[in-house]
């Protein structure tokens, strides 16, 4: 069946350094790649997103690259701050169905000052 | 501004009842999805619809239904509440079926069975 794995499951990094989380998805046919970040007590939101014609996308702290071989993407946040604490989930397409997502298990980022 | 309005943030309800949880967006997208979100579980899908009237299962969809009778409005009905269907219940719409966009979520409904 579709799955999209997500690892690690928490993640604690000191103030300033970078964190990566890492995501495995099982149907080549892919195209699309987003990552939501959640904050506590908040809705999931978009904050970057990959198709697969690129092998990555950077938007100023953050980046994903997209392995379509191994079929693994990674979100990267560079210089992190206390404010990027959060939940974060990948999502990629479903098999049967490319306009629904399905949702890695999330990582629970913890940035401590 | 994409808006995504759930009917409610926190409901109780008691094992065998018939539950609606309703979710209203306001831009026009063609798709609407209800998730159910837990602790180390994620995300995970339990029914969708590309369109009015029309609906696919997700990945959990037993126990539940969902109506499509207006694009704007998708609902979720348990049928017959049970505890195990105690969790936060979250609404997304994105905009097209042609290709995959943006999902844009509601504020959760965190629903209690007892």
């Amino acid at each position: 069946g579709e799955n999209v794995e997500q690892h690690p499951s928490t993640l604690s990094v000191q103030e300033g350094d970078s964190a990566v989380i890492k995501c495995t998805y099982s149907d080549s046919a892919s195209n699309y790649f987003p990552w939501y970040k959640q904050e506590l007590g908040k809705r999931p939101q978009l904050i970057i997103d990959i198709r697969s014609n690129v092998g990555e996308k950077k938007d100023q702290r953050i980046a994903v690259t997209l392995n379509k071989t191994a079929k693994h993407f990674s979100l990267h946040i560079t210089e992190t701050q206390p404010e990027d604490s959060a939940v974060y989930f990948c999502a990629a397409p479903g098999m049967d169905s490319s306009y629904k997502l399905i949702f890695g298990s999330g990582t629970r980022l913890l940035v401590r000052p | 501004d994409v808006k995504v309005t759930q009917s409610s943030r926190y409901l109780v309800k008691r094992t065998g009842e018939k539950v609606f949880l309703e979710c209203v967006q306001d831009m026009d997208h063609e798709n609407m999805f209800w998730y159910r979100q837990d602790p180390g579980l994620g995300l995970r899908l339990i029914y969708f619809s590309y369109d009015v009237k029309m609906k696919e299962k997700g990945d959990i969809p037993e126990g539940y239904s969902v109506s499509r009778e207006k694009k704007e409005r998708f609902s979720l009905i348990l049928e017959s509440a049970s505890t195990n269907q105690t969790s936060m219940y979250l609404c997304a719409s994105s905009l097209d079926r042609a290709m995959n966009t943006e999902a844009f979520f509601g504020q959760g409904t965190r629903l209690t069975v007892v």
